[in-house]
């Protein structure tokens, strides 16, 4: 069974940096068949949509963070990490990992997600 | 359009059949994928492709596509599936994905 897990600061202060690690356990980490994702969640909003990186590096974002979003990828550690900067309490969220597969007919689900973990931003 | 529209709230009444709508450009190209929200838990897929249902997920369950839209359709709908529905596609480009707004089921 495939199960992703989030680590990070619970608190992050305004105009720093929000790093999360997502370590990835069972499955196959190094696939085509996956991009590995950030999807982040207001309280009481709904889902965006941060970003994804593939196994060899290769990393796509939301245009609208593009700006302050960085992912990488430690395929030998099987965890892939996120940095948000500068932050502001608008960043404020519960963070997801997930894996986003691609099917042989094109479709793409996030099919396993992490427990997400929350995210605020305040002196 | 690089967005995906959704009705904010949508409520049946149990036993009774309830379809949730998506609108966008980008599912002129591609499929819908819905998930399922409940509180405090992290999302689950319910409907993705042509009507293709996860393992696990009831058969009351189903999907269609026309055009710029599409729907889940949840025939029966019991007290376990009062949640919010999330629509997502891969962005027009083909790189990057949409979520919609978001669709409350109050059963």
């Amino acid at each position: 069974q495939v199960r992703l897990q989030e680590s990070g600061p619970g608190l992050v202060k305004p105009s720093q940096t929000l790093s999360l690690t997502c370590t990835v356990s069972g499955g196959s980490f190094s696939s085509a068949d996956y991009y590995w994702s950030w999807i982040r969640q207001p309280p009481g909003k709904g889902l965006e949509w941060i970003g994804y990186i593939f196994y060899r590096g290769d990393a796509y974002y939301n245009p609208s963070l593009q700006s302050r979003v960085s992912l990488s990828i430690d395929t030998s550690k099987r965890q892939f990490s996120l940095d948000l900067s500068p932050v502001t309490a608008a960043d404020t969220a519960i963070y997801y990992c997930a894996r986003l597969f691609l099917d042989d007919d094109g479709n793409s689900i996030f099919d396993f997600w992490g427990q997400g973990t929350l995210v605020t931003v305040s002196s | 359009s690089s967005e995906l529209t959704q009705d904010p709230a949508v409520s049946v009444a149990l036993g009774q059949t309830v379809s949730i709508t998506c609108q966008g450009d980008s599912l002129r190209g591609y499929f819908a994928a819905w998930y399922q929200q409940k509180p405090g838990q992290a999302p689950v897929v319910v409907m993705y492709g042509k009507n293709i249902r996860p393992s696990g997920i009831p058969d009351r369950f189903s999907g269609a596509s026309s055009g710029n839209t599409a729907s889940l359709t949840i025939a029966g709908a019991q007290a376990e599936d009062e949640a919010d529905y999330y629509c997502y596609s891969r962005g027009s480009s083909g790189k990057g994905v949409l979520f919609g707004g978001g669709t409350k089921l109050t059963v």
